[in-house]
């Protein structure tokens, strides 16, 4: 399954509404799709698994949406620290693949 | 304190042999899943292969299956990744990371959960 992102890049300024795309190539069965934060020198952060439901910790100005093919990132108020590269991740079955990433920037 | 740390990494010439070593320490590693992880200079996150817990199930992406193996230690808490016929685009990043997995209605949601620092592997003549 090919996992397109877009936009590639997002610039917003802090306290703006984000939202990210991932669209899959074939349907996203069970809704196995998860959402990666990711930042310079840092580990990969899990946000989103299952299409919707939020990892531990996560705030909940992260929301995740979408079925089948479309699947959302909605980062309703940005904070300084949100500005990041995004992966959506699908785990059907092997092979896994990500999303070439959403570049979120502080315009 | 949990601690995943890749090493290994080195330049080698086109058609070469590499392998890749991941020391796991602060966690009971024989009851996880693990994965290989890699990011190529100025690219994104890309899959590499993951194993279950007693080395019976290994899984690959598509760009490195034949050519990459995964293995694991669990007497020595110890994941590697067996790379052969190495070719430029697998330059990277490579990351190793612990899978765990979320249960809803039945269905196993897995996701990437601890991570190394990443060893760098250069492919150049």
């Amino acid at each position: 399954i090919v996992l397109t992102q877009s936009p590639g890049t997002l610039s917003l300024s802090p306290g703006e509404r984000a939202t990210l795309s991932c669209r899959a190539s074939q349907t996203v069965a069970s809704n196995f799709l998860a959402w990666y934060q990711h930042k310079p020198g840092q580990a990969p952060r899990l946000l989103i698994y299952a299409a919707s439901n939020r990892a531990t910790g996560i705030p909940d100005r992260f929301s995740g949406s979408g079925s089948g093919t479309d699947f959302t990132l909605t980062i309703s108020r940005l904070e300084p620290g949100d500005f990041a590269v995004y992966y959506c991740h699908q785990y059907v079955g092997s092979p896994w693949t990500f999303g070439q990433g959403t570049k979120v920037e502080i315009k | 304190e949990v601690h995943l740390v890749e090493s290994g990494g080195d330049l080698v010439q086109p058609g070469g042999s590499l392998r890749l070593s991941c020391a796991a320490s602060g966690f009971t590693f024989s009851n996880y899943w693990m994965s290989w992880v890699r990011q190529a200079p100025g690219k994104g996150l890309e899959w590499v292969a993951n194993i279950n817990q007693d080395g019976t199930e290994m899984y690959y992406g598509d760009s490195v299956k034949g050519r990459f193996t995964i293995s694991r230690d669990s007497a020595k808490n110890s994941l590697f990744l067996q790379m052969n016929s190495l070719r430029a685009e697998d330059t990277a990043a490579y990351y190793c990371a612990s899978l765990d997995f979320t249960t809803i209605y039945g269905a196993k949601h897995w996701y990437f959960d601890l991570w190394g620092r990443g060893t760098l592997v250069t492919v150049s003549s």
